[in-house]
């Protein structure tokens, strides 16, 4: 496998459901990101990891939990989900240059997953 | 704030003729910006990126986009059209140095192509 993968490629959920969406990077990137997107709606920025430590939490309901156990691979779980949680959930993963007095120095551009199709009932 | 503006929803164009998307950015210092594209079902793919040096910058599957300080432009063109060039386009500019590195994204520009 190469570049970005995201699995599953669609899921459909009840509202009391538990479920996890995986991404997994194949560029030796340290930084990965979790994406929404709806239709009429820019991307939304959810979550960041920077060296497996989250960095950004967009104001993220609780029943979205990121897990990040390594610079390769981020999950994504959901439960209790709503029917507007459905959406295109987007990962994406760059190449951070380390930070330096709390501030990452440059970056890459940011690589994007096919994303995961989630529909909730 | 930095904010990102792609004024067209929706854009037809015919195969072979030019093509122009717009993208309008605010942003306080040099901006970083990009251009993706996103075909049904499918994730966004990187087509260029402007990071310093020239102003006009080449990218994949023929298109090319031109970063204008004065307008805080950086609109993307190709000179012919292909069928297959029909999909959603989206600008981004990211935002660096804080403690998170972040892209912020357009509406997106829907394309169609006309045979």
């Amino acid at each position: 496998e190469t570049g970005v993968t995201q699995t599953p490629r669609h899921l459909v959920m009840g509202m009391t459901n538990k479920k996890s969406l995986k991404c997994e990077q194949h560029l030796g990137h340290n930084a990965m990101y979790w994406y929404k997107q709806s239709a009429k709606k820019p991307l939304e920025l959810m979550f960041v990891y920077n060296f497996k430590e989250q960095t950004e939490n967009n104001s993220v309901p609780s029943r979205f939990s990121p897990e990040c156990p390594n610079s390769s691979h981020l999950f994504l779980h959901l439960h209790t989900l709503q029917p507007e949680d459905s959406a295109l959930y987007l990962c994406a993963s760059s190449l951070e240059g380390g930070k330096v007095s709390g501030r990452y120095r440059g970056t890459d551009t940011q690589y994007f997953g096919p994303g995961t199709r989630l529909t909730v009932l | 704030a930095q904010s990102v503006t792609q004024p067209d929803i929706h854009i037809t164009v015919s195969e072979g003729a030019s093509l122009e998307l717009r993208c309008n950015y605010s942003y306080g210092a040099t901006p970083y910006l990009f251009w993706y594209v996103q075909s049904p079902g499918q994730g966004l793919q990187l087509l260029l990126k402007y990071f310093s040096g020239d102003t006009l910058v080449q990218g994949i599957k023929g298109f090319e986009a031109e970063f204008k300080r004065s307008q805080s432009s950086f609109n993307l063109r190709k000179p012919s059209v292909h069928w297959s060039d029909a999909a959603e386009y989206f600008c981004a500019v990211g935002r660096y140095g804080g403690a998170t590195n972040k892209l912020i994204f357009g509406t997106g520009t829907l394309l169609a192509v006309q045979p």
